[in-house]
């Protein structure tokens, strides 16, 4: 299977702990997205990375989150210090560059904050 | 403020016969438009898609209609088939620079009845 990879499917956590998750993108894709979707809601968009560069971050983005991609390759979202409100579906996603725009999603990680 | 609104949380068809399922926009800066389908504890899968310099695209049994003066947009899926039932989610980028990040509506649970 040559799809968008993510890693765990699901994830329970206490509050205050932290979390990682990673994705693993198409591999000639050299964008990568995450986005977060709650319950009722599209997906919303959180991080960018061309290659291994972090060009832009939403405002939901809080100071709690961090999201890396060393090398350009697999990326990973960390959540310090879990709230309740960070509980959602967190959903990667990765396109090649240039005209195209079609967005390939993985599963999604489902993350619930007790 | 919801840049791209899909009204209708829900809508059932009877096999056979023509979905329709509708999404308004408001930012004017968007240049592309895409449907994604969703089943339950899954990521988005992509659907089609459509240019703003086009005012329709057909795949097989799905068509995109863009109506740019109206800021609309509308998924026809002829005829319906009972693996269809899942939540449509529409799209909206603009590609001109910049992380061409898609802004999605809330979704259309769309039921297939026998």
């Amino acid at each position: 299977d040559t799809g968008v990879s993510q890693d765990p499917r699901h994830k329970i956590t206490k509050r205050g702990q932290n979390v990682t998750f990673r994705c693993d993108p198409i591999s000639e894709h050299n964008r990568l997205y995450w986005y977060r979707q709650t319950l009722g809601q599209g997906p919303e968009f959180l991080t960018y990375f061309q290659n291994e560069a972090q060009l832009e971050k939403s405002r939901l983005l809080s100071d709690r989150f961090s999201a890396e991609r060393p090398k350009g390759s697999f990326s990973t979202l960390e959540i310090q210090r879990t709230e309740q409100g960070d509980s959602a579906m967190y959903l990667c996603a990765s396109r090649r560059g240039g005209g195209s725009t079609e967005a390939f999603f993985g599963q999604g990680t489902r993350l619930t904050v007790v | 403020d919801q840049q791209v609104k899909q009204n209708s949380p829900s809508l059932s068809v009877q096999e056979g016969r023509i979905s329709i399922l509708n999404c308004d926009y408001t930012n004017s800066m968007f240049d592309y438009f895409l449907w994604y389908k969703k089943y339950p504890a899954e990521g988005p899968t992509f659907l089609i898609s459509i240019s703003s310099i086009k005012d329709k695209n057909e795949d097989g049994r799905f068509t995109v209609f863009l109506n740019k003066s109206a800021k609309h947009l509308s998924l026809h899926i002829v005829p319906s088939q009972p693996g269809d039932s899942a939540v449509y989610f529409c799209a909206a980028s603009a590609r001109s620079g910049g992380a061409q990040k898609l802004v999605f509506g809330q979704g259309t649970r769309l039921t297939i009845n026998p």
